[in-house]
């Protein structure tokens, strides 16, 4: 099946130590986004891929990072990370965003502690 | 400033009654709406959408209203079944499918009670 694959599904990592999260899919999309999404509140997105485009969200903070090295991967790099940064972060893709019934895909995300 | 309001954490329906989840939306640039559904651990599936050109979107049990001038959305599940029990996502777009990504609401907790 095509799918969108998030690794690792937990991370822990200490305070202030870099940390990479993974996303690959096979679905061939052009578009891959990241999103956080902090306990009871809605996903908000971070930053989006359009091929090798990148747009970043204004409000994203410098410490956010992403990579796309070609259309199946997409990483995000958290430079480093504060206690605030927990959070569960989504990968999702998109195959012709401009039209419609063109819905995103999700992974099932990676759950990341900041310790 | 959330743009995409859902303003009930959680409902509870009986299983075989009408489920009716409602979104309020503030930016009259959205013109593509979404309801995702996630299930603990898993990340959101899509389930229905509608463009600002329509009023009404049916799938199977599911049927999403839109109504342009109130800036309000729902989701009908009819007849609700033990597997809706989920958490449900509205989702919004300016740019008509998604390229921008969507904006969320913070969800609502479906519990469907047998």
């Amino acid at each position: 099946d095509a799918m969108v694959i998030q690794n690792p599904r937990y991370q822990v990592t200490q305070f202030g130590k870099p940390v990479t999260l993974s996303c690959s899919q096979t679905l061939n999309h052009n578009v891959m986004y990241w999103y956080q999404q902090k306990s009871s509140q809605a996903p908000k997105l971070l930053f989006h891929y359009y091929d090798k485009d990148f747009n970043n969200e204004a409000d994203t903070p410098d410490n956010f990072q992403s990579r796309r090295p070609n259309t199946s991967f997409c990483f995000l790099d958290i430079r480093s990370p504060g206690l605030g940064d927990a959070a569960m972060y989504l990968c999702a893709t998109s195959r012709d965003p401009g039209r419609l019934n063109s819905p995103l895909h999700f992974g099932n995300g990676t759950r990341l502690t900041v310790t | 400033d959330q743009q995409v309001k859902q303003n009930s954490p959680s409902l509870s329906v009986q299983e075989g009654r009408i489920s009716i989840l409602n979104c309020d939306y503030t930016n009259s640039m959205f013109d593509y709406f979404l309801w995702y559904k996630k299930y603990p651990a898993e990340g959101p599936t899509f389930l229905i959408s509608i463009s600002s050109i329509k009023d009404k979107n049916e799938d199977g049990r599911f049927t999403v209203f839109l109504n342009k001038s109130a800036k309000h959305l729902s989701l009908h599940i009819v007849p609700s079944q033990p597997g809706d029990s989920a958490v449900y996502f509205c989702a919004a777009s300016a740019s008509g499918g998604g390229a921008d990504g969507l904006t969320f609401g913070k969800g609502t907790h479906l519990i469907i009670q047998p």
